[in-house]
């Protein structure tokens, strides 16, 4: 079982290099989500999207980009690296966008940008 | 806004011993409650989780119980081992009170000791 795949695992980049962060699941889940984890502050969200072809920025989306052109797939693209982004990104999906789907996360991208 | 406070630690026991992570909530809504767990360098993991008031989720001896009175949502378990050690994240996911994805607490890092 798969699950939710993230790939890079690990990534470094300089300040205004541009990259995609994968994410695909194979639960054919409706739900998929963006994270970032920082050192005492949880994880807070990027990017959400309900279905194929539907997205919306969540807490903190500046500087992120996305796209859902296929219900499996869910790439995050950073624009122009900022030291800033310096984090650890978890993508997710449910099933559906309802209160009680419990959410399935990937293993994460350590990403640094220098 | 939504939004979870959790006591953040390190939170370091003995082997055997009782444990108790709080957790108190802020909705505008009727928010559902989770558990997540984080082992190091992997993703989260639903832990467990309760949908509405009084409500008691479990799983593999932790336990919390959704208190609408007191908006606390606490884990306890009564006989903590090593491989409990972890980082524990509550979360609330409150789409019928306009919020988007989950609210996380700030982490709560646990340490067992043999």
């Amino acid at each position: 079982n798969a699950g939710v795949t993230q790939t890079p695992k690990f990534q470094v980049l300089k300040t205004g290099q541009s990259m995609t962060l994968q994410c695909a699941q194979d639960m054919n889940h409706e739900y998929m989500s963006w994270y970032r984890q920082d050192p005492g502050m949880g994880l807070r969200l990027i990017h959400y999207s309900v279905g194929a072809g539907i997205t919306d920025q969540g807490e903190v989306p500046n500087g992120y980009n996305v796209s859902r052109s296929t219900t499996e797939d869910f790439p995050l693209r950073l624009l122009s690296a900022a030291p800033s982004q310096t984090s650890v990104y978890f993508c997710a999906s449910s099933l559906s966008s309802g209160d009680n789907q419990p959410q399935h996360f990937g293993d994460g991208t350590r990403l640094s940008i220098l | 806004g939504d939004s979870v406070t959790q006591m953040e630690g390190p939170v370091t026991l003995s082997e055997e011993a009782f444990l108790t992570i709080n957790c108190t909530y802020t909705a505008t809504g009727y928010p559902s409650l989770f558990w997540y767990v984080q082992y190091p360098g992997e993703g989260l993991q639903l832990l467990l989780k309760a949908t509405k008031a009084d409500d008691k989720g479990s799983n593999k001896g932790f336990e919390a119980t959704y208190r609408k009175e007191t908006t606390s949502f606490h884990l306890e378990k009564g006989s903590v081992q090593v491989s409990d050690s972890a980082v524990y994240f509550c979360a609330l996911s409150d789409r019928g009170g306009g919020a988007d994805g989950l609210t996380f607490g700030k982490g709560t890092h646990l340490i067992i000791q043999p």
